[in-house]
């Protein structure tokens, strides 16, 4: 089975301008989320999606906003960008939202740098 | 919210032991989380406490105290391919299913 698929791997992009990164989950996995993750530090949760309704938000501006299709892949958007949103984001996916019982899945990232 | 701590560093040699600490500040977890993040790779889910104890999976073990707020990844016989990052990770009480992550300790074994 395909893993957690992530597109585009690398991307640059100018102070001010949008991003959308996206997400393919692992086939059966209904479940989405988005972790920022700064060189040096742990993820940082963004997002998190299950059955295309959002689930849970971190602490990030409004400027970041996610969404989940029918076939339960995923969009992350990032708009107005700083200088401090170049980071690795990462797209994870499991069977079901609660971790306990169903670990993340992660995807090898999008490496997004803004100059 | 929540806090976690792990040392930022640990190199040994292959064939070692390296026990990675993680002691957590939290008002309540469903279970303690281990993950494996090789350079410019994706993070692997290794193992997952819920309760007190031990848990072992083939050369890596994990363990939990939640009356001592206070857990560890253990790494035996290790590997060269066993250099990478180690994130502890726990997800809250609240209804957000966010997994909080420590800042990761980087192994290095040496030959």
């Amino acid at each position: 089975d395909a893993g957690v698929t992530q597109s585009p791997t690398h991307l640059i992009k100018t102070r001010g301008q949008h991003v959308t990164l996206r997400c393919s989950p692992i086939s059966g996995h209904k479940s989405v989320s988005w972790y920022q993750q700064v060189l040096g530090q742990g993820p940082q949760f963004i997002f998190q999606y299950y059955e295309k309704e959002e689930r849970g938000r971190g602490n990030f501006p409004d400027r970041f906003s996610a969404r989940q299709f029918p076939n339960y892949s995923s969009e992350l958007n990032v708009n107005a960008l700083l200088l401090g949103d170049s980071a690795l984001y990462l797209c994870a996916s499991s069977r079901a939202p609660d971790s306990y019982n169903s670990p993340l899945h992660f995807g090898n990232g999008t490496r997004l740098t803004v100059t | 919210g929540q806090s976690l701590e792990q040392p930022s560093e640990v190199t040994a040699v292959e064939g070692a032991i390296v026990q990675i600490n993680c002691t957590y500040q939290t008002s309540g977890f469903y279970g303690l989380s281990w993950y494996q993040q090789h350079d410019g790779g994706a993070p692997t889910f290794l193992s997952y406490n819920a309760l007190d104890g031990l848990e072992e999976t083939g050369r890596f073990s994990s363990f939990l105290s939640r009356s001592d707020s206070y857990g560890y990844l253990l790494l035996q016989e290790l590997q060269m391919k066993d250099s990478a990052s180690y994130f502890c990770a726990v997800r809250g009480l609240s209804n957000d299913y966010k997994l909080s992550f420590g800042a990761g300790t980087t192994v290095t074994v040496r030959a």
